[in-house]
């Protein structure tokens, strides 16, 4: 299994601000996912991050919104830019380990937006 | 294309059985199984890649059948410790690590 970590673990921030959320795995990853939960819902993809390439992000979420960075195979951090109240959520990273393709999850930011 | 679960929530007293399932309308490549207690994390319980696939461990098991494009999680003598939000996560092809979540099955398991 993997161990993963996040900061901060919940935050609240107003406004037209940014929040910058850190990703930190026990272990050398290659792919890490960023995912977004509202409250009693689903987990959404937003993204995908690989060591050394750009991250890939999925419809509805876009590069000027949710920077990522990856810059090496155990961290990675999510900026949820210019927050709107909508943006008031659960942001979880993940990897998935080979060769056993199991994927897991960090314990999530909850990110309140005022 | 988001996997359909179903039901979206039981109730069950101790020891009592439960199935969940999980299905689509287009080719299921892998099926992944996670449980999330509230203010938690999903926790990992197992992952099916091919189709006839059966896995388990403890009472909690699950089968996969690629043809009917359905995967079923089998919950047998329940425990407390089983309450939670079960959530089926489908591959959205062959080799792709991406998931797509299904939108959860509540269960409550009761005194």
């Amino acid at each position: 299994s993997a161990v993963i970590s996040q900061k901060p673990s919940r935050d609240i921030c107003q406004r037209g601000t940014s929040l910058t959320i850190q990703c930190q795995v026990d272990s050398q990853v290659t792919m890490m996912f960023w995912y977004r939960q509202q409250p009693g819902q689903s987990l959404t993809l937003i993204a995908t991050a690989n060591q050394g390439s750009e991250a890939t992000y999925e419809s509805g979420f876009v590069i000027d919104k949710f920077p990522i960075s990856r810059p090496n195979l155990t961290f990675s951090t999510l900026t949820v830019s210019n927050m709107s109240p909508e943006d008031s959520s659960i942001y979880l990273c993940s990897t998935i380990l080979a060769p056993t393709y199991e994927q897991y999850f960090g314990p999530g930011t909850r990110l309140t937006v005022t | 294309q988001q996997p359909v679960q179903s039901p979206q929530a039981v109730i069950l007293r101790e020891g009592e059985d439960a199935v969940i399932n999980c299905s689509s309308s287009k080719a299921l490549y892998s099926v992944h199984w996670y449980r999330q207690k509230h203010g938690e994390a999903p926790v990992f319980l197992m992952i099916l890649l091919k189709g006839g696939e059966q896995k388990g461990h403890e009472k909690i098991s699950a089968s996969f059948n690629e043809k009917k494009q359905q995967s079923s999680l089998y919950l047998t003598a329940s425990q407390l410790s089983y309450s939670g939000t079960y959530f089926c996560g489908s591959s959205r092809g062959a080799g792709s690590y991406q998931l797509t979540f299904g939108k959860g099955t509540k269960l409550s398991v009761i005194p």
